[in-house]
């Protein structure tokens, strides 16, 4: 089976650049997460979804940043506009509805100048 | 957990020796899951082991095993015959119940040495 698949692997772009991240998390599972991973703040869950619908984004930083989860497969991560203190690692992961452990992408390396 | 705390931010090992990870949290739940991640150079997170609090038995994945105890709130993890390719970050993460969210300890970097 696949796993949770994320696009593109790595993304420079330049301040003020609207930047979209992509997910495909793996099929059957009903929950969607997106972190954020640096150096000074490790580990932050941004927002996380149950069945395509927003359940929290309290960890989203500011409103420059959007997620959304048209359908069951899919989910984007939108930074508008971009800083180079968004430069970081982002996750993806997902969970189906009968576990709690969550299955994460390969990230994707997103570096702003 | 409402918190996890991981104490060693770095641990060596020697090659084909065993060594220890902690693991500490804090819940008020009665039933709750811990799992340990690994995050090789590749920055790929992988669940390496689970354990289900209400199980007694320690967890084992080949060379991966968990030390459980419940009362004193410590969940470490334990690789046997250490490899080369287990170097990597090792956290520890447990879900809140409620949200879903998962709560992560700041890691444990591990370095085999050959």
């Amino acid at each position: 089976d696949a796993g949770v698949i994320q696009s593109p692997r790595h993304e420079v772009t330049e301040m003020g650049q609207e930047v979209t991240l992509r997910c495909k998390p793996i099929s059957g599972h009903n929950s969607l997460f997106w972190y954020r991973q640096t150096m000074m703040r490790g580990l932050e869950l941004l927002i996380y979804f149950n069945n395509n619908v927003p359940i929290d984004d309290s960890g989203m930083p500011e409103d420059r940043f959007s997620a959304k989860m048209p359908n069951a497969s899919f989910s984007t991560l939108k930074i508008q506009p971009s800083e180079p203190r968004d430069s970081a690692v982002y996750f993806c992961a997902s969970r189906s509805g009968t576990a709690y452990e969550q299955y994460f992408g390969p990230g994707t390396r997103l570096t702003v100048t | 957990a409402q918190t996890v705390t991981q104490s060693q931010p770095e641990m060596s090992v020697q090659e084909a020796e065993t060594v220890t990870l902690s693991c500490t949290y804090d819940t008020s739940e009665s039933d709750y899951y811990l799992f340990w991640y690994k995050q090789p150079p590749s920055r790929q997170m992988i669940l390496v082991i689970r354990q289900e609090a209400y199980k007694q038995q320690n967890a084992t994945e080949n060379r991966f095993s968990v030390n459980f105890q419940k009362a004193a709130k410590s969940f470490s993890l334990k690789i046997s015959d250490s490899q080369l390719g287990d170097a990597a970050m090792y956290f520890c993460a447990s879900p809140n119940f409620g949200n879903e969210k998962l709560t992560f300890g700041t890691g444990t970097r591990l370095t085999i040495i050959p």
